[in-house]
C-alpha cells in the first residue's frame, strides 16, 4: 500500500509554461515533504523542500504548496525550462524515515 | 568536491553468493541512509543510520544488512541474495537527518541471476 503517490507518470509541457506536478499522501502524520530531481544515469537531486506547519514555500521558479486538509501537495516550476526534463519525486518523512512516491516524468518540449 | 561514491556502479551475479555495495561520503555528514529504486514503486528505504554504531530499518529492510563502524562509510551487504533484489540502488547522506536536503551517489545497478 503506497503512502505516497504521484498519479501521473508523465507530464509533457511547452517551453516557458507552467509545469505542475503533483503528489498525494495517506499518512496525516508525515511533518516534512521534498521534492527530488532526478536525470538519467544519475542520483536524485534535492530541488525544494515543505514542512508541514506551512503551505507554500517558493525558491526561484519552483513553488511547493502544501494543502494539508486534501493530504496533496504540489509542485509548480515557471517558467518550464528544456533542462528541467528529469524524473520528479515527491518525498514525505516521518521520524527519519523518507517515504517515496514513483515518480513522474516531465519533458518540457522547446 | 562533495560526493557521495558507491561501488560497484553496475553487478551481475548469481543466487546465493555474498555481496557488499560500499559507499562512502566526504562531507562528514551524520546521516546515511540506503534506497531501492524500481518501476511503479519509485525509492524505498532499505536503511538508515543516524551516526556510527546507530542504524535502523527503513520500509524494505528484509535480505539486507548494514554496518556503519566509521562516519564516512555505510556499507549494503546481501548476505544471500536473491532474483528479487535485483534493482538499482542509491546510497545518500545528510548533514544530521532526514529532514534535510540528501546527496545522493550515482547508483549501483544489481544484476542477480
Amino acid at each position: 500500500d503506497q503512502q505516497v503517490k504521484q498519479n501521473s507518470p508523465s507530464l509533457s509541457v511547452q517551453e516557458g509554461r507552467i509545469s505542475i506536478l503533483n503528489c498525494d499522501y495517506t499518512n496525516s502524520m508525515f511533518d516534512y515533504f521534498l521534492w527530488y530531481k532526478k536525470y538519467p544515469a544519475e542520483g536524485p537531486t534535492f530541488l525544494i523542500s515543505i514542512s508541514s506547519i506551512k503551505d507554500k514555500n517558493e525558491d526561484g521558479r519552483f513553488t511547493v504548496f502544501l494543502n494539508k486538509s486534501a493530504k496533496h501537495l504540489s509542485l509548480h516550476i515557471v517558467p518550464s525550462q528544456p533542462g528541467d526534463s528529469a524524473v520528479y519525486f515527491c518525498a514525505a518523512g516521518l521520524g527519519n524515515k523518507l517515504v517515496f512516491g514513483a515518480g513522474t516524468i516531465l519533458r518540457v518540449k522547446s | 568536491e562533495a560526493q557521495v561514491t558507491q561501488n560497484p556502479r553496475y553487478l551481475i551475479t548469481v543466487t546465493g553468493k555474498k555481496l557488499t555495495v560500499t559507499c562512502s561520503q566526504n562531507m562528514n555528514h551524520e546521516y546515511m541512509s540506503w534506497y531501492r529504486q524500481d518501476p511503479g514503486l519509485g525509492l524505498r528505504q532499505i536503511y538508515y543510520s543516524m551516526n556510527v554504531e546507530v542504524t535502523d530499518k527503513g520500509d524494505v529492510p528484509e535480505g539486507y544488512k548494514v554496518s556503519r563502524k566509521e562516519k564516512r562509510n555505510f556499507p549494503l551487504i546481501l548476505e544471500s541474495p536473491s532474483p528479487n533484489q535485483t534493482s538499482l540502488y542509491f546510497c545518500a547522506s545528510s548533514p544530521r537527518d532526514s529532514y534535510e536536503p540528501q546527496h545522493f551517489g550515482d547508483g549501483t545497478r544489481l544484476s542477480i541471476l
